[in-house]
């Protein structure tokens, strides 16, 4: 079955970066999107930005532009995030989340179970 | 700020339907599929309905999304107990060119 296995959970000084790993399995690795979300405390879910394993780019949302960097590693399957620069306001729970097409449109079809990062002096 | 608007909490009582909107624009909901996911705290968000009004394998026939326009909605029917989670609607914004989610409604069965 398709499955999805986050890093653990990470705290971090303000200013410092932060690493977050999701490793799958269960299907073809390279024929699917990873996509970044996250969720504040309180707050809702935010897109982060998306990477494409077989084609080599990577898309990000506009405020995390200059922060983030998504990478992955075929070899093991796994997909990594990236982000630098932490604020108090990073604190969340970051999901990667598998990307999949059908005729018309793009969703998310399943989910990593979530890794906090928290950012505190 | 989230470009896709839900009001923030809707509940019934078992059996009941609940129906929650999602009110976008011509750039999202109005030119791309809409997407449905449920997430319950401390556990992962689950696709409810993708592309509208379709449901990925497993998912109760109990859920059921349309779409019209700038608006789309998720009408809960036969409300149980586990319905009891946060729900969010999403699409992809041509103008953001990214993924977009609504401000999330918080289901409570009464």
């Amino acid at each position: 079955q398709v499955q999805l296995v986050q890093s653990g959970t990470e705290v971090r000084k303000p200013g410092a970066s932060v690493r977050v790993s999701c490793k799958t399995s269960g299907y073809s690795f390279t024929s699917y999107e990873i996509n970044w979300v996250r969720q504040a405390p309180g707050r809702g879910l935010e897109w982060m930005g998306w990477m494409n394993p077989s084609t080599g780019n990577t898309g990000y949302a506009q405020r995390f532009q200059g922060r983030v960097t998504m990478t992955w590693n075929t070899a093991i399957r796994a997909g990594y995030m990236e982000l630098s620069g932490l604020r108090s306001d990073d604190t969340a729970v970051y999901y990667c989340a598998r990307g999949d097409f059908d005729a018309s449109g793009y969703f998310f079809d399943y989910w990593g179970r979530g890794t906090l990062v928290t950012v505190s002096s | 700020q989230s470009v896709l608007t839900q009001p923030p909490s809707a509940s019934g009582t078992p059996g009941q339907t609940v129906t929650i909107s999602c009110s976008g624009s011509t750039s999202n909901i109005g030119s791309r599929p809409v997407n449905w996911y449920q997430h319950l705290p401390g556990t992962a968000p689950q696709l409810l309905i993708y592309s509208n009004n379709q449901r990925p394998s497993g998912v109760p026939d109990r859920f059921s999304g349309s779409k019209s326009g700038t608006s789309a909605s998720l009408a809960i029917s036969g409300l149980q107990s586990e319905d009891e989670a946060d729900y969010y609607c999403a699409a992809w914004d041509d103008s953001l060119n990214g993924y977009v989610f609504g401000t999330g409604t918080k289901v409570t069965v009464l």
